[in-house]
């Protein structure tokens, strides 16, 4: 069955960096985008980035570019979120998510806190 | 960017009872593509329906959508106590937006 399992979410001070990364298996992952979402605490859902599955197209949100990367590696089955110059607007649990139909499966979500 | 707004911002309803949820565009949507998730408290998201219309395998058909262009409706034929939750609608025709949010709570 299809799995993903993000970690790497923290406590980090602002301006501070932080790498999420979701393990995928139970599906061809090199044959799907996969997508990074997030939901600040009590809010909504906002979309951050997604990649394709060779990399070939890769999408940010506004709120993150310039700040954030998304990268792949499908060997290891696995999608990476860099996140860089962190800010307290940044705190949220943070999804990882197959992208097919759209969004079929999602990960249980990693808490990043931003705070001094 | 398109704007989705979702309305109403809460529905307070009882168990077996219709639920009605609306999800509307502020510039239509590129090949009816709207999904609606359903969230409940302390899970991640689910899909319910994309495309506007199909349901996501697993879903059960009390569930519908419906809807093209920029006005999208998901329908809950009876309530079930799952279905006490948050909805939101996406639209990846140009970019990707969620919509708010509407929560179905007990009434």
């Amino acid at each position: 069955q299809v799995q993903l399992v993000e970690s790497g979410g923290g406590l980090v001070k602002p301006g501070g960096s932080l790498r999420l990364s979701c393990a995928a298996s139970g599906f061809k992952f090199s044959d799907y985008y996969m997508a990074w979402i997030r939901q600040a605490p009590g809010k909504g859902l906002e979309w951050v980035a997604f990649i394709s599955g060779l990399d070939s197209a890769i999408h940010y949100a506004d709120s993150v570019k310039g700040r954030f990367t998304i990268s792949r590696d499908n060997d290891k089955r696995s999608v990476y979120l860099q996140m860089n110059s962190l800010r307290d607007e940044d705190t949220a649990v943070y999804y990882c998510a197959r992208w097919s139909q759209p969004l079929d499966y999602w990960g249980q979500g990693i808490l990043v806190t931003v705070s001094s | 960017e398109i704007v989705l707004t979702q309305s109403p911002g809460t529905l307070s309803l009882s168990p077996g009872d219709r639920a009605t949820l609306s999800c509307r565009a502020s510039q239509s949507v590129a090949n009816n593509y709207l999904a609606w998730f359903r969230q409940n408290r302390g899970q991640a998201p689910r899909l319910l329906i994309s495309g506007a219309s199909t349901r996501a395998t697993g879903i059960p058909d009390r569930f519908s959508g419906s809807g093209s262009g920029t006005d999208f409706t998901l329908t809950i034929s009876r309530l079930e106590p799952e279905d006490f939750a948050v909805y939101y609608c996406l639209q990846h025709g140009f970019s990707w937006t969620f919509g708010q949010g509407t929560k179905v709570e007990i009434k």
